[in-house]
């Protein structure tokens, strides 16, 4: 049974820095991940999706990356801003069915 | 992007009723739909893959009884939660894949089931 785990749960950071979400999966043999935002009672948006077959996605201030291997993937956020405040969920998809992260809920701070 | 609906966005109810809530694929056809339930503070569980024009698929621990799935067509699947009960109460969303591509999913906005 495929778990995923996001760390850190909660994090804080002043407007400006560059930080980075981490995700980790235990079964490598995946079709895809996929980083999604979700701001509070709301559904989720697509940030970056990246196939089992690539190492990173790009999309302007945001980069995440696969090793696949290790069953890790990290969405690196450049240049931190306020807007940027939400839970960041990571998914895994495999078998046919996709298993999501408890989420890292992100503050920054102006 | 693809874009896929959810109606009601809110809908509050008393113990004992039924619920339907819809998902819909606005501008594409999606053969298979998945529905998630999210209690707060926590992460999307998968309760149920829906396939077009068969049964539905369900997680286990999910009574296929209590949440009924119709997918009756390409756009639409419904969720139905029978006999609501207050501990139903949560968020629920949809997702599907556009066939034949990259397999992203998309997510509807989500419907906030409240239990009385």
């Amino acid at each position: 049974k495929q778990e995923v785990t996001q760390i850190p749960a909660a994090l804080s950071v002043p407007e400006g820095e560059n930080l980075v979400l981490n995700c980790s999966f235990t079964d490598s043999a995946i079709y895809n991940l996929q980083w999604f935002r979700q701001d509070p009672g709301k559904g989720l948006t697509s940030l970056l999706l990246i196939q089992s077959s690539q190492r990173e996605q790009t999309s302007g201030r945001l980069n995440a990356s696969l090793d696949k291997s290790s069953g890790r993937s990290t969405l690196y956020i450049a240049a931190s801003q306020p807007g940027d405040s939400a839970t960041y969920l990571c998914a895994v998809r495999g078998g046919g069915k996709s298993t999501f992260g408890d989420g890292t809920t992100l503050t920054v701070k102006p | 992007g693809a874009v896929v609906s959810q109606h009601p966005s809110r809908v509050i109810c008393k113990s004992g009723t039924s619920v339907k809530i819809e998902c819909r694929s606005l501008d594409f056809q999606a053969t298979t739909m998945f529905w998630y339930r999210q209690f707060p503070k926590q992460s999307l569980m998968l309760m149920a893959t829906s396939n077009e024009g068969s049964k539905a698929t369900y997680e286990q621990g999910v009574e296929k009884d209590k949440f009924l799935i119709n997918h009756a067509s390409l756009t639409l699947s419904t969720l139905t939660v029978t006999s609501a009960h207050p501990e139903d109460s949560s968020f629920y969303i949809c997702s599907a894949s556009i066939p034949g591509t990259s397999n992203e999913q998309y997510f509807g906005p989500g419907t906030r089931l409240t239990v009385t």
